[in-house]
Formats: structure tokens, C-alpha cells, sequence
């Protein structure tokens, strides 16, 4: 079937630090990519997307690669912030036929930046 | 334009009560969603509509879940003789036409059943 597993937290950083979360889905259809970011109180919000192998999403700063080969969506940002500190989702969307249209969430993963 | 907004934002219900969540789409979304999202969880799939028709329900948890979209806009996610366990974060989401297949989300119903 369809999921995502990511890595799991709570990951705790310095300001300024690197960030990655691990996100590997399984290899059913051609799934599009998805990294959701809830910040405290409030609702989901979409950080950063890829719709086929090899695709990069990019915003504020984060990135993401569709790699297909190592069926992975992982999630990096060179220098992370307070304001970052948040639970960080990563989701798939399938087309493949049946019922392929909702999406499918990792767990999430905390991630609090310290001063 | 106004996004997904959704109502009540906390809910606080007695055992055995009915409850009814509101969701209403931006405009001209044809696709909404339902999930829920129990504490420390990802959301997961509850439902699925195209304009007023419901598609998929494969994720309602029993039959006390009932979701309705009779115009093709609003919806309603009705939970009947609520149990201790139906206490979780409740989404909707809806998504534009076309191809870019982006569910954008509601801030959610908290649901508290004790």
C-alpha cells in the first residue's frame, strides 16, 4: 500500500544549525511529494512539493529531492531558525488508479531551534 | 481570498453526545476532504468529496461517522454517540481543479470527548 515513514523526534537544534529529516515512501504509482509544517497553534500549511523524480522543492530556505532510485523526500535547510521550531510533515499523493487521491502522512517529527 | 476555515475550533463533548463539525472550502474547490488527527499523529484519510458526491469513505472510523455536502460546498462531519476514543484534531481540506493536486487545510476542529 501507500506510506511514509520519517524520521521520528523530537530533533532539537542550535540556531543556525543544519537540519534534515528523513522522510522514504513506499514505491507504489508515481507519487507527488509533499512537506507540511504546522507551526504551534496553528493549521497545516504547505512548506515545499515535487511532483517527479528528481525534482527539487525549495522555500524559505528549505529543500527537498524526489529520488526515486532510493525512493526518499528528505528534508534539509542549510541554517535553521527559532521561528523554524515546528512539527515538520512529510506526505504522498498518488495517481494510480482506484482511490488515489488523498494523501498519506508520516507521523511528523518536532522540531524546536534554540537560541 | 479566505482560506479553509472551520467551526467550531474546540469542542468539548459528553459521552454518548452528538457532535457536528463545519467545514466550509475556499471557493470554487470542487474537492474536499476530511482527516483526522489524533495527538502526536499525522492525519490520516477520513472521507472525500467531488462537488456534492462522495467518492471515498474507506477511512470513516465506524458507522457513528457520517459526512454530508449537499450543495457542493459546505460540509458537515457528523460523529454520532461519541466515544473517548473519536477525541483528535478533525481537518478539512479542500483543493483546487486541474492538475496541481494541493489540498490546502482548515485549522482544524479539536475535538475533546469526556
Amino acid at each position: 500500500g501507500n506510506s511514509v515513514t520519517q524520521m521520528e523526534g523530537p530533533v532539537t537544534l542550535s540556531e543556525e544549525a543544519f537540519l534534515t529529516i528523513n522522510c522514504t515512501y513506499t514505491a507504489t504509482g508515481y507519487p507527488s511529494l509533499f512537506w507540511y509544517v504546522q507551526y504551534p497553534g496553528e493549521g497545516l500549511q504547505l512548506l515545499l512539493k515535487a511532483t517527479k523524480a528528481d525534482d527539487k522543492g525549495s522555500n524559505k530556505g528549505f529543500e527537498a529531492t524526489y529520488r526515486k532510485e532510493t525512493t526518499s523526500f528528505h528534508l534539509e535547510k542549510g541554517s535553521v531558525q527559532v521561528s523554524d521550531s515546528a512539527v515538520y510533515f512529510c506526505a504522498r499523493f498518488s495517481w494510480s488508479g482506484g482511490s488515489n487521491y488523498k494523501l498519506t502522512f508520516g507521523k511528523g517529527t518536532l522540531l524546536t531551534v534554540n537560541p | 481570498g479566505a482560506g479553509v476555515s472551520q467551526s467550531p475550533r474546540y469542542k468539548v463533548a459528553k459521552r454518548g453526545q452528538d457532535v457536528a463539525l463545519r467545514c466550509d472550502p475556499i471557493s470554487g474547490h470542487v474537492s474536499l476532504f476530511w482527516y483526522q488527527q489524533a495527538l502526536g499523529q499525522g492525519p490520516e484519510f477520513l472521507t472525500y468529496f467531488q462537488n456534492e458526491a462522495q467518492l471515498d469513505k474507506s477511512g470513516l472510523p465506524s458507522d457513528r461517522f457520517f459526512a454530508e455536502r449537499p450543495e457542493g460546498s459546505v460540509s458537515t462531519l457528523k460523529i454520532q454517540r461519541t466515544q473517548q476514543e473519536d477525541s483528535a484534531v478533525y481537518l478539512c481540506a479542500s483543493r483546487s481543479p486541474g492538475f496541481d493536486n494541493e489540498q490546502f487545510f482548515g485549522p482544524g476542529t479539536r475535538l475533546t470527548v469526556l
